[in-house]
């Protein structure tokens, strides 16, 4: 079974340090794999994705996202954080076997320290 | 660029009454994805459809059902409302021949009193 793990209910981070957030799957298979932002009481927004292709993903907002395949992780990072990147973060992995549904982690709180 | 239109935004309930959540996909996408998101919880799949028929299911009660029509767009009716039903109920559309991400409205929040 496809899932993805998020060690890290909340991080925090000063502004203008850099940032990461934890994501680890496990998954058979070439692994689909997203980062998405939520926001209170907001939808999901999407900023990146690795399908195939080069392991460093940019993203939306100055987001990156690291694919390692021996450690199995797909990190989110930004070299500079800010006050306004506080928000929830999901990573999740897309079920290629079937249906192609989404499997999410259970999301970390970023709060970034003015 | 057309979203996922999700209607309405806000909906308040009574316990055992019955709710109707709509969902208008991008156009040309042909698949809907149904989540909800309890307080403080991961979303959780559904069910799913492709080309108006049902293709997944998740853990969705049997008190709920849900349909796609031949716009597209899809409805999840909820009957019986438990306390419990209280969430954000997400829709999110895709397009199989495109590159695997998909597009998340903005959602339904329930609450069910």
């Amino acid at each position: 079974a496809q899932s993805v793990a998020q060690p890290e209910d909340q991080v925090n981070v000063a502004e203008g340090n850099p940032l990461t957030v934890k994501c680890t799957y496990s998954v058979s298979g070439n692994p689909y794999l997203f980062w998405y932002v939520q926001y209170p009481n907001r939808g999901l927004q999407f900023l990146l994705k690795y399908i195939t292709g080069d392991n460093l993903v940019k993203g939306s907002y100055g987001f990156e996202a690291e694919f390692n395949k021996s450690q199995t992780s797909f990190h989110l990072k930004k070299p500079s954080a800010l006050v306004s990147d506080s928000a929830l973060y999901f990573c999740a992995v897309r079920d290629m076997s079937g249906t192609y549904k989404y499997i999410f982690g259970t999301g970390t709180r970023l709060k970034v320290l003015a | 660029a057309a979203g996922v239109i999700q209607s309405p935004r806000h909906l308040i309930k009574e316990k055992r009454e019955t709710a109707t959540l709509k969902c208008y996909p991008i156009p040309r996408h042909d698949t809907v994805y149904w989540y909800q998101q309890g307080p403080g919880q991961d979303p959780q799949f559904l069910i799913s459809f492709y080309e108006k028929m049902q293709s997944d299911k998740g853990s969705i009660p049997d008190r709920f059902s849900a349909q796609q029509f031949s716009d597209y767009h899809s409805e999840l009716n909820m009957s019986s409302l438990e306390l419990g039903d209280s969430a954000l109920y997400f829709c999110a559309s895709s397009w199989t021949g495109g590159s695997y991400g998909y597009t998340f409205g903005s959602g339904t929040r329930l609450t069910v009193v």
